[in-house]
């Protein structure tokens, strides 16, 4: 069955460096997305991603995030500055179509000391 | 506000047991309701995806009920299983954006032997 990979499974870096979370979504999907979910809290919706550009973004997403799809299977979500406040699992999702389901991957966990 | 409220927090019934899961929601418009069950450090995995039209949607064990007019949906767990336990999130999009995603907190379910 195919499946939404992420990794690294568990990132720890230190306040103030750049982190890449890399995922790879199910090969026939058009749409992409990143959430974010910090221990004991609601998923929350980050960014998504479809035709080369994002479509929609939340607040979440400020200017210290970017995502890149730099080939045609890798979908990556860049934090230029970590703040301890980003440490949270981040889970990255693929879908055919707006409408259909998402499916997620198992999440990176990022612990920012 | 659109918000969507589960019910109830947590639960813990025996192997083989029914139970019901609530979600209310005040989300508007109303695109669609999911339910997805989140293994402790895993990513969401869908179970059900229902539009307006749509009034019961079954998944094996689990039936999803969907009332529009009131803005509730239960989820319907049958001879529940010890691996069902998990948390289990209500999501309602108020319209065609990923953005207008609403992430319920989710009711975590123990089921015990």
């Amino acid at each position: 069955e195919p499946e939404v990979t992420q990794t690294p499974s568990h990132q720890v870096t230190q306040m103030g460096q750049e982190v890449i979370l890399r995922c790879v979504p199910i090969s026939n999907h058009l749409y992409f997305y990143w959430y974010r979910q910090i221990l004991g809290q609601k998923v929350e919706f980050l960014v998504s991603f479809y035709n080369n550009e994002i479509s929609e973004k939340s607040e979440i997403f400020d200017d210290q995030f970017s995502v890149e799809r730099p080939d045609g299977s890798n979908f990556t979500l860049k934090i230029r500055s970590t703040k301890l406040e980003d440490s949270a699992m981040y889970f990255c999702a693929s879908s055919s179509s707006e409408a259909t389901e998402a499916f997620f991957g198992q999440g990176t966990r990022l612990t920012v000391v | 506000k659109n918000q969507v409220e589960q019910s109830p927090q947590s639960l813990i019934i025996l192997e083989g047991k029914n139970c019901t899961l609530q979600c209310n929601y005040t989300v508007s418009p109303f695109s669609n309701l999911r339910w997805y069950k989140q293994d402790t450090g895993r990513g969401p995995v869908s179970l059900t995806i229902m539009t307006f039209s749509e009034n019961t949607k079954s998944n094996r064990r689990y039936t999803a009920t969907l009332d529009a007019d009131t803005k509730q949906s239960s989820l319907h767990i049958t001879a529940s299983q010890l691996s069902d336990s998990a948390s289990y999130i209500c999501v309602v999009s108020a319209g065609e954006g990923d953005n207008d995603m609403r992430f319920g907190a989710g009711t975590r379910l123990t089921v015990k032997p």
